[in-house]
């Protein structure tokens, strides 16, 4: 099974700030690789698909890069509603199989 | 409007069957592509992909729990079911059902609120 590791575990940032958080791969996922973020007693939410490319309606400030077994997510200014947590999910097809980070804790610094 | 929401017990007892009924509208599931997956997420931890089912009827299970879960799918009621067999308290989670879009983004894009269940005696 591939095992999705994120770094780091909490980040604390100043509003306003850029935040980078990573994710790495035990093996090689390509492109497949997606991040959500999650608020306090809500459900997750897709920001991020194809490593890079971001889902219907979510702000520019969200970037998303890498392949093969490492990846960033990047908030380029981060806002009061970014402060939450952050998951990777890698969907390879081969073995087939869908895994997520441990996630990365934003809050305020 | 695509809406997914997931109904079941609040409360089962150690050894049960635990079976998870995902409601979804907006959308088909015998559409090509479409999919639907169930994920769990116990208290203060991280989410834990469980099981899918694709609009073909192909289905893939978390290898961890694979001989304790079987999805199936309703299309004519839009609905995807979760049985999860000996159920322990350290099943404890908010179970979530999420809409995959393979060819697209391949990802869970839309999620049902969650249902909690606990596990106990």
């Amino acid at each position: 099974e591939i095992v999705m590791t994120q770094s780091p575990a909490t980040l604390s940032v100043s509003p306003g700030e850029r935040a980078t958080l990573s994710c790495r791969a035990s093996q090689s996922v390509s492109s497949n690789l997606a991040w959500y973020q999650q608020k306090p007693g809500q459900a997750p939410r897709l920001l991020i698909y194809g490593a890079s490319t971001r889902a219907t309606g979510i702000p520019a400030r969200f970037s998303g890069s890498g392949s093969g077994t490492e990846f960033t997510l990047t908030i380029s200014s981060l806002q009061s509603e970014d402060f939450a947590v952050y998951y990777c999910q890698q969907y390879n097809n081969w073995p087939p199989s869908l895994t997520f980070g441990g996630g990365t804790k934003v809050e305020i610094k | 409007q695509i809406t997914l929401k997931e109904s079941g017990p609040t409360l089962v007892k150690p050894t049960q069957t635990l079976t998870l009924t995902c409601t979804f509208s907006g959308f088909s599931l015998s559409t090509s592509g479409v999919g639907v997956g169930w994920i769990r997420q116990p208290p203060g931890k991280a989410l834990e992909w469980l099981a899918l089912i694709y609009w073909d009827d192909d289905k893939r299970y978390s290898p961890s729990l694979k001989s304790r879960l079987t999805i199936t799918k309703d299309t004519s009621k839009n609905q995807v079911v979760l049985t999860m067999t000996n159920m322990d308290p350290v099943d404890t989670a908010t179970y979530y059902c999420a809409r995959v879009l393979t060819g697209t983004t391949d990802a869970f894009d839309i999620w049902g609120q969650g249902t909690m269940v606990t596990v106990s005696s």
